[in-house]
């Protein structure tokens, strides 16, 4: 059973720049979710893919937006990046409402 | 809306001694619980889970926690800490987000250091 990849590992971007960020779901899991945790904090819920469609997002603005693809797996893009962006993205995948399993991250940072 | 308060940023404790990393929820629904730990530069790893049944939830590597809804608690032990459990920890609780969507909310966690 393969488990939750991401890529790239780490990126430096520019402020202003756009970003995309990749996360492969577990086999067998339809929903995957996207968390960003800032340096000492837990992760907060950014948004959550179901059979390709947005179906809930947390308390961040448009410019973060997502897809996901036929085979499960996923993308984050986050347009106009701001220095708080700084932080380790992480994907989670699960079986429509069954528990998460975490990727091991993307570690953005924005100068 | 649902929430979760970690008391103690940061605990030591001898290798050997007991772990108690503390957990308080706040949820207007039957809750689903959940901890998870974090190594350096990695992402989480499920340690347990409450979902309604037992009370006293089983983990990986030892762990346990007890769920007690009249203290709104779902506190995690280990009777004996090991300089591997030495990580982050994060209490969670799963709440619905709309649009058939379930949301995980997180504490602040806790940072476990294990003194030899």
């Amino acid at each position: 059973e393969t488990g939750v990849t991401q890529s790239p590992t780490h990126l430096i971007k520019t402020r202003g720049q756009q970003v995309t960020l990749r996360c492969s779901s577990q086999s067998g899991h339809n929903t995957v979710s996207w968390y960003q945790q800032a340096l000492g904090q837990g992760p907060q819920f950014i948004f959550q893919y179901y059979r390709e469609e947005e179906n809930g997002r947390g308390n961040f603005p448009p410019r973060f937006s997502g897809l996901q693809f036929p085979n499960y797996s996923s993308e984050l893009n986050v347009n106009a990046l701001e220095l708080d962006d700084s932080a380790l993205y992480l994907c989670a995948s699960s079986l429509s409402t069954s528990e998460q399993y975490f990727g091991p991250g993307t570690r953005l940072t924005v100068t | 809306a649902q929430s979760v308060t970690q008391l103690g940023s940061h605990v030591s404790v001898s290798e050997g001694a007991l772990v108690l990393l503390r957990c308080n929820y706040s949820s207007s629904v039957p809750p689903y619980l959940f901890w998870y730990v974090q190594y350096p530069n990695q992402g989480l790893q499920l340690l347990l889970k409450y979902t309604s049944a037992a009370t006293l939830v089983k983990g990986i590597n030892g762990f346990e926690a007890e769920f007690k809804k009249s203290e709104t608690s779902f506190h995690l032990t280990k009777p004996s800490a090991h300089m591997s459990d030495a990580a982050e920890y994060f209490c969670a609780v799963m709440g619905y987000s709309g649009a058939g969507s379930y949301q995980l909310t997180f504490g602040k966690g806790t940072k476990l250091s294990v003194i030899p």
